[in-house]
């Protein structure tokens, strides 16, 4: 199994709503990431779990507040988002060391309205 | 973290070998040069990557300068299906055995029928 799998595909959410998205992979990596890509864009990181402890917060609004729970599991709280916050969202996962390849979700499309 | 460079956007023909460069002069001695494309509506897919010699696998070739500052993805030949934006990464492991995956701008590869 090479699956990242990302849920929900879809997300509209208001500027007061609290929502989460999830991401999971049972590769056994011990590295997870979160980016968040703008249309015709690069993949911006914005998080990198590693051994389930927070290692890089590339300087993201609190409003974003990410969560390893298990070595499968990462999530993503969102609260109080912007419009400009409205992108996609990938998870990927790899095992640490830069010797392998990562392996990405197919993202979840957030819109904030 | 080391940069990477790269044209753009290139066009091939179908059926036609295509190389891909990107330059990377401020790269480190234990940085590994990874590859990722992303096809419309998808997430990042790996293709390929190496540290020193040049790689084969069944999607591509990676060639690697003599003094890594720069390398060449080549497809063999192109198929519609790689029409993507092809990112040339720097695998930038830190210490505590962590690491970063920073996209650079891509290029995008259009392939004519």
């Amino acid at each position: 199994d090479t699956e990242v799998t990302q849920t929900p595909k879809h997300l509209v959410m208001g500027m007061t709503n609290k929502k989460s998205l999830k991401c999971e992979q049972h590769m056994g990596h011990r590295a997870m990431y979160w980016y968040k890509q703008k249309a015709k864009k690069p993949p911006e990181l914005m998080f990198v779990y590693s051994y389930e402890k927070l290692s890089i917060n590339e300087s993201v609004p609190s409003r974003f507040s990410p969560e390893c729970p298990n070595s499968s599991l990462l999530n993503l709280h969102l609260h109080a988002l912007q419009p400009e916050d409205s992108a996609l969202y990938l998870c990927a996962s790899s095992q640490v060391g830069g010797r392998t390849e990562a392996f990405f979700g197919q993202g979840t499309r957030l819109t904030v309205v | 973290d080391a940069k990477t460079t790269q044209p753009n956007s290139m066009e091939s023909n179908e059926e036609e070998p295509v190389h891909l460069p990107c330059n990377h002069s401020t790269i480190s001695g234990t940085d590994y040069i990874h590859w990722y494309r992303q096809l419309p509506s998808q997430g990042p897919e790996y293709v390929i990557h190496g540290l020193t010699s040049n790689v084969n696998n069944r999607m591509a070739s990676l060639a690697i300068a003599e003094d890594r500052k720069s390398s060449t993805l080549i497809l063999h030949r192109a198929t519609l299906r790689d029409a993507a934006v092809y990112y040339c990464i720097l695998r930038d492991l830190i210490s505590g055995g962590y690491q970063k995956v920073t996209f650079g701008t891509g290029t995008k590869l259009q392939v004519i029928p």
